[in-house]
């Protein structure tokens, strides 16, 4: 069975530019959540997806970020437009039972901004 | 705003040893306690999901222990081996439904 993926495994933009990084979950996962590691920091949430709708968001640093999941599958993070703080790493993980059982991280997506 | 502390921020042990590090995490709300291995240019992996209090869960030399009541819980190494080495990233559950992190213990095993 397949993990949770991510893509790009990474991204370069010039500050202004907009990146969307995807997240395909483990089949079956309604629980999908996006983390982000900034300058090698503690893992940040971000957002907590069930199914297709937006559980917890709390964690969404600004309006320039935007994540959606049509359809209760993959989901998508859009950054536009991008700063330079928004450099780091960014993890999806998804899980079967929020917080009741283990979630799957994906390797991340390490998106630089120049 | 949840406050989830690990000590210590890192560690150093020679090959052998046994060590044990702490997750500290809010007594009230709540619904579980995960513990997760995270290795250099890897990403996360589950080591536990513990629920209940008196909880005790062991995965091969690594063991863990539960006290929701006191608001922490450890982490166990028996006999520390090189392979080791990793971030140990301890995550609350709670009833606000995030998975909050604390900062991590970094091992380093030096053989």
């Amino acid at each position: 069975e397949a993990g949770v993926t991510q893509f790009p495994s990474h991204s370069v933009i010039e500050k202004g530019q907009t990146v969307t990084l995807r997240c395909d979950p483990i089949s079956g996962h309604d629980n999908l959540y996006w983390y982000r590691r900034v300058m090698g920091k503690e893992i940040k949430f971000l957002l907590h997806f069930v199914k297709e709708s937006k559980q917890d968001e709390s964690g969404m640093p600004n309006n320039r970020f935007l994540a959606e999941r049509t359809g209760g599958t993959y989901s998508t993070l859009k950054v536009q437009p991008a700063e330079l703080e928004d450099s780091g790493v960014y993890f999806c993980a998804s899980s079967q039972d929020a917080g009741n059982t283990e979630a799957f991280f994906g390797q991340g997506t390490r998106l630089t901004v120049v | 705003i949840l406050n989830v502390e690990q000590s210590p921020q890192s560690l150093h042990v020679q090959e052998g040893d046994s060590t044990n590090f702490t997750c500290s995490f809010p007594s009230s709300n709540f619904y579980a306690l995960h513990w997760y291995r995270w290795e250099t240019a890897k990403s996360p992996e589950a080591l536990f999901v513990m629920t209940l209090n008196g909880d005790e869960k062991k995965k091969g030399r690594i063991s863990a222990t539960l006290n929701t009541k006191e608001g922490y819980s450890y982490l166990y190494i028996k006999g520390s081996q090189p392979e080791d080495s990793a971030t140990y990233l301890c995550a609350f559950y709670g009833s606000a439904r995030q998975l909050t992190f604390g900062s991590g213990t970094q091992l380093t095993v030096l053989p």
